[in-house]
């Protein structure tokens, strides 16, 4: 069984231009997630979509952040513009049952913003 | 608001020695509670979760938790540790609402 699959794997940009990241969910996993690592530090939730709906994002910065999941399957995170803080890695994850269930991870996108 | 404290940034232990990698929680309810692994430039890796039962449970590579309602803990443990173990790992605690929060994480060392 294929993996959650992200991509690029890694992303340098200068500020102010932007970058968008794409996933992949598992098969059949109607819950997906995308979360920001930083150095050092735990992951937090940006957007947590059940099939196309957006259910969860609260922690979003809406101003230059916007994300979609089109038919309920592949995912699209993107940044406009790009800032020197959004250096990160973004991870992407899904999940089976989205109460008990565990998250399943992709090896994430690392933006590195100059 | 839900909460999850891993008090240690890095555990040393000795290849062969029991681990210990703590981990506290804050939520209101019967909280779910996961460990994950992450290893150098990849995704975390599920390793085990509490959701109702036997305070302890066991997950992949040896690795089992307690689950200890009283102490709001969820301490993650390996009877004899291997210097492959050595990596970074992350407590969760999953509440109402669906929401999973991440601990800070605790990097584990396993000199050999």
């Amino acid at each position: 069984e294929a993996g959650v699959v992200q991509s690029p794997r890694y992303k340098i940009i200068e500020k102010k231009q932007p970058v968008a990241f794409w996933c992949n969910p598992i098969s059949g996993h109607n819950t997906l997630y995308w979360y920001r690592q930083n150095l050092g530090q735990g992951p937090e939730l940006l957007i947590r979509y059940e099939n196309e709906e957006a259910v969860d994002d609260s922690q979003l910065p809406k101003d230059r952040f916007s994300a979609e999941r089109l038919k309920g399957v592949d995912s699209t995170l993107k940044i406009q513009p790009a800032e020197l803080g959004d250096s990160a890695v973004y991870l992407c994850a899904s999940s089976l049952d989205r109460s008990t269930g565990e998250l399943f991870f992709g090896e994430g996108s690392r933006l590195t913003v100059l | 608001a839900q909460s999850v404290a891993q008090p240690e940034d890095q555990v040393n232990v000795a290849e062969g020695n029991p681990l210990t990698v703590k981990c506290t929680y804050s939520v209101s309810g019967n909280p779910y509670l996961f460990w994950y692994v992450q290893y150098p430039n990849r995704g975390l890796q599920f390793l085990l979760k509490y959701i109702t039962g036997d305070n302890l449970v066991k997950g992949s590579y040896g690795f089992e938790a307690e689950f200890n309602k009283s102490q709001t803990s969820f301490h993650l443990k390996k009877p004899s540790a291997l210097v492959s173990d050595s990596a970074l790992y992350f407590c969760a605690v999953r509440q109402g609402g669906f929401k999973t929060i991440f601990g800070a994480g605790t990097r584990l060392f396993v000199k050999a």
